[in-house]
């Protein structure tokens, strides 16, 4: 099973600065599988990033991802007070075939 | 626009069962994977399982093997997850959500379901 460890567990940031989360695979993952959601209190999860880079539809351009391997890297260019929430990184890969970070909550400082 | 909406959750007994139903509309539902996420209170997503286009091939995590059966009817638009031999651990909000390659491109409000004597 390939076990994703996100960090930090919590970031404490301002409106207006760039956030960065990681997301790190205990094997290596395709870049066509690895997935970043956004998820707010009493809400479902939002897909934000598929394929480790393309943004999903409607999804704002201060979004962003990258990495390839076992690094991957979710950043938020300047932060609105809208984004402040938990985000998770997920893989698709055999066996299970979806496994899913612990998150990352980001909070206004 | 497209729509998921999940039914079926409650308080059960520890040993009891459950249906979950998730009905779908604005896609069409029988072109795409379909899977069950769940998140117990106050922690993270957890994969539970999910279902190829036409029922012929299902997936479970370990957790819930041999316990749960997912299930789909096309004709309906509806999925569905048989929850058996249900354990306080089992306590969580479900989600449905349709699959995209290995995405989960758009999920439903959830369903809570409680186990608890």
């Amino acid at each position: 099973e390939i076990v994703l460890t996100q960090s930090p567990g919590t970031l404490s940031l301002s409106p207006g600065e760039r956030a960065t989360l990681s997301c790190r695979a205990s094997q290596s993952v395709s870049t066509s599988y690895l997935t970043w959601y956004q998820q707010k209190p009493g809400q479902a999860p939002r897909l934000l990033i598929y394929g480790a880079s393309s943004r999903a539809t409607g999804i704002p351009d201060r979004f962003s991802g990258s990495g390839s391997g076992t690094d991957f890297t979710l950043t938020i260019s300047r932060l609105e007070p809208e984004d402040f929430a938990v985000y998770y990184c997920q893989q698709y890969g055999s066996s299970p075939p979806i496994t899913f970070g612990q998150g990352t909550r980001l909070e206004i400082k | 626009e497209v729509q998921l909406v999940e039914s079926g959750g409650g308080l059960v007994q520890p040993g009891g069962s459950l249906r979950l139903s998730c009905a779908a509309s604005g896609f069409t539902f029988s072109s795409y994977w379909m899977h069950w996420v769940r998140q117990a209170p106050g922690k993270g997503l957890v994969w539970v399982s999910h279902i190829y286009i036409d029922g012929s091939i299902t997936a479970y995590a370990d957790s819930v093997k041999g316990r749960f059966t997912i299930s789909r009817d096309n004709a309906k638009n509806t999925l569905y997850l048989q929850m058996n031999s249900l354990r306080a651990e089992d306590t969580a909000v479900y989600y449905c959500a349709r699959g995209s390659g290995g995405d989960c491109s758009d999920w439903g409000q959830g369903t809570l379901v409680t186990v608890s004597s």
